[in-house]
């Protein structure tokens, strides 16, 4: 069974504060890697794909790093404004078979304090 | 809005009750999914299509779900004689043949809320 853990389960922070997400992943068999943001009643809006060990991928005051030997990405926020809230969502894609589906983890739900 | 579009937004129904979903991708977006997120989890994939094409369909969806895509464009979704089990927020996604592969990324819908009483 493949596992995709996400800490913390939720963050709650004031804005202008810095803060990181973890995703952990198999190490093995490793395929792509996505963070997406979900935010209340909307869609979960795509933020990277990332595909080689070592990635380091930037949108704006958000980035992602990633580790496929070791199985984990981290995700940065920098400077926190309240419409950073959302829920984080990390994916997994392995080789194997299971190369057409996403595996989730449960997410990290940041509230930013004005 | 060229987004995908889901419809319903919410359904409530009774247990026993069929259901219906639609899904319309992105414009030539060749590649559909189905994915169901349950209370403290996240989204599960359910199936996959490719054109019109199932490709793939997780052992999660059971006999009494059916997914079609018959033209190659929107989907749907039923699901029959639903049970509180099947409450759940179900997303659609789409993604584009350009970007096959590793770099394939997935645009989502805003999903269909299922309440079961």
């Amino acid at each position: 069974i493949l596992n995709v853990e996400q800490s913390p389960q939720s963050l709650h922070v004031q804005e202008g504060d810095s803060t990181n997400f973890t995703c952990s992943f198999p190490s093995s068999n490793f395929y792509a890697l996505h963070w997406y943001r979900w935010e209340t009643a909307k869609s979960p809006e795509a933020l990277f794909v990332m595909t080689l060990n070592g990635d380091e991928k930037k949108k704006g005051r958000i980035s992602a790093t990633l580790n496929t030997k070791e199985g984990y990405s981290y995700l940065y926020i920098k400077g926190s404004q309240p419409e950073d809230s959302a829920t984080y969502l990390c994916a997994f894609r392995g080789y194997g078979g299971a190369t057409n589906k996403l595996i989730f983890g449960t997410g990290t739900l940041l509230a930013v304090q004005p | 809005d060229t987004g995908v579009s889901q419809d319903p937004r919410h359904k409530i129904t009774k247990r026993g009750q069929n259901v219906t979903f639609r899904c319309d991708p992105i414009s030539e977006h060749n590649r559909l999914y189905w994915y169901r997120q349950t209370l403290g989890q996240g989204p599960e994939f359910l199936t996959y299509f490719q054109n019109e094409a199932q490709l793939e369909k997780s052992r999660l969806l059971s006999d009494r779900f059916s997914a079609e895509r018959p033209k190659g464009s929107f989907s749907t979704l039923e699901i029959q004689r639903t049970e509180q089990g099947d409450s759940a927020m179900y997303l659609c996604a789409s993604s584009p043949s350009g970007t096959a592969g590793r770099n394939e990324k997935l645009f989502f819908g805003s999903g269909t809320q299922l309440s079961v009483l």
